[in-house]
């Protein structure tokens, strides 16, 4: 089974603080996905990376800048943070071709105070 | 861009079918994927059409009209269990979710 692992369940942190959040997979999936997933918004494409130190935007990625420095590890930060980005944040990975199925970590749930 | 509908809420009781429609714009096309999310949980994958047609996993089934830019998925059989969100999603070069549809099952 495919194991993606987000550092955190929950976490609480302060306007303008500078926030990592971080997922690891143990599946060597080459494709990494930061959601944000918001009451009646659905998931919300934040970044997504195809490959080592490759990054591409999604719809929504200011505010917002990641790190793929390993395979493994997909890396979120938001480098000022505020209060419009409490939110549910969810790490996704997926193998290979464009029609394999995403696998989801459980999800960090941040609130910015 | 891109953008999906769906339906935000849908009720049934148990034992009923249930269908729940997507529509999508989008400038590039691969597949639509559905997943399934329930409260406190992380999405899952349900089904993917990459052509048109009815793809058929037990209990769920999912349909695809490339030139409708529709699709739906068909739940039989409801049961309390399957009370959650569902997503549409189409796969591009990327993934876009549609907003969900929850779906509640009543006795």
């Amino acid at each position: 089974d495919v194991k993606v692992t987000q550092s955190s369940r929950y976490l609480v942190k302060r306007t303008g603080e500078k926030v990592f959040l971080e997922c690891v997979q143990d599946m060597d999936h080459e494709n990494m996905f930061w959601y944000r997933q918001d009451p009646g918004l659905g998931l919300r494409l934040i970044y997504f990376s195809y490959d080592v130190k490759m990054k591409e935007k999604g719809d929504i990625p200011e505010g917002y800048s990641v790190s793929r420095e390993k395979k493994e590890r997909f890396s979120l930060i938001l480098e000022s943070a505020s209060t419009n980005q409490t939110s549910m944040y969810l790490c996704a990975t997926s193998g290979g071709a464009l029609n394999q199925p995403q696998h989801f970590g459980d999800g960090t749930r941040l609130s910015i105070l | 861009g891109q953008s999906l509908e769906q339906p935000s809420e849908v009720t049934a009781v148990e034992g009923a079918i249930v269908q729940i429609n997507c529509t999508y714009q989008t400038s590039g096309f691969y597949g639509l994927s559905w997943y399934q999310q329930h409260d406190g949980g992380a999405p899952t994958f349900l089904s993917y059409n990459a052509l048109d047609g009815l793809e058929e996993t037990g209990r769920f089934s999912s349909f695809l009209s490339r030139s409708d830019s529709y699709g739906y998925l068909l739940l039989q059989e409801l049961q309390m269990k399957d009370s959650a969100s569902y997503f549409c999603a189409v796969n591009n070069n990327d993934m876009r979710f549609g907003a969900g549809t929850r779906l509640t099952v009543k006795p």
